[in-house]
């Protein structure tokens, strides 16, 4: 079946480096990708998302490109902040049941 | 803000006890989830509604039951609630186009839940 495969953390950075979190995935078809985001002690938050091959998503400075082919969506930035420290979850949508398949997330922390 | 509430947001319970967590939306979206986050597994589907009274298991459904009366609530059921249970749950809701696969899924703020 469908699945996700994400770098395992946690990531430890100073502020102002640059962030690289990998994510291949396995998919029959042409998912969409998405990053989400978890913040401590809250619920998850759509990052970016890329539907089709050579998409690339960005919010808040944060990119990942849909690469098919190397099933991939590596998510990028160029200089985190210590308000970037969160669990990042990399995940596909199924496209034929609708639903959503997650990697098991990556903790990032930035330190001053 | 995607409108969405869960309650309650923590609880403690003891084995064997049934326990009722409801997911509240105001954005009257079709689909609804829960989820539930452990450690090491990322967050697994339990059930999931597609409509009134329309729902379907999800990958780790065993143990738990869900209903959906209305448009904007759907409760999920731990008939006797165990040890194994113990997790933190979340619910999303979205409005996808079936079948392709675009779908984006917004999330509640989560309940965690201690079973004794």
């Amino acid at each position: 079946g469908d699945s996700v495969t994400q770098m395992e953390g946690p990531v430890t950075l100073s502020e102002e480096a640059f962030l690289t979190i990998n994510c291949t995935y396995t998919a029959t078809g042409y998912p969409s990708l998405f990053w989400y985001v978890q913040y401590p002690g809250e619920g998850l938050q759509l990052l970016l998302k890329a539907t089709k091959a050579d998409d690339k998503g960005s919010n808040k400075g944060f990119e990942a490109t849909y690469r098919k082919e190397t099933t991939s969506f590596h998510l990028e930035k160029g200089s985190v902040q210590v308000s970037d420290s969160a669990v990042y979850f990399c995940a596909l949508s199924d496209q034929r049941t609708d639903k959503l398949i997650f990697g098991t997330g990556t903790r990032l922390q930035v330190f001053p | 803000d995607a409108g969405i509430t869960q309650s309650p947001r923590h609880k403690v319970t003891e084995t064997g006890t049934p326990v009722t967590l409801r997911c509240h939306q105001t954005e009257n979206h079709r689909y609804m989830y829960w989820y539930r986050q452990d450690p090491g597994h990322g967050l697994r589907l339990i059930h999931y509604s597609y409509g009134v009274k329309d729902t379907d298991k999800g990958e780790v459904s065993d143990g738990y039951s869900v209903s959906r009366s209305k448009t904007e609530d759907f409760l999920l059921t731990l008939e006797s609630a165990t040890s194994s249970q113990t997790s933190v749950y979340f619910c999303a809701i979205s409005e996808s186009i079936p079948g392709q696969g675009q779908e984006t899924q917004y999330f509640g703020p989560g309940t965690r839940l201690l079973v004794l």
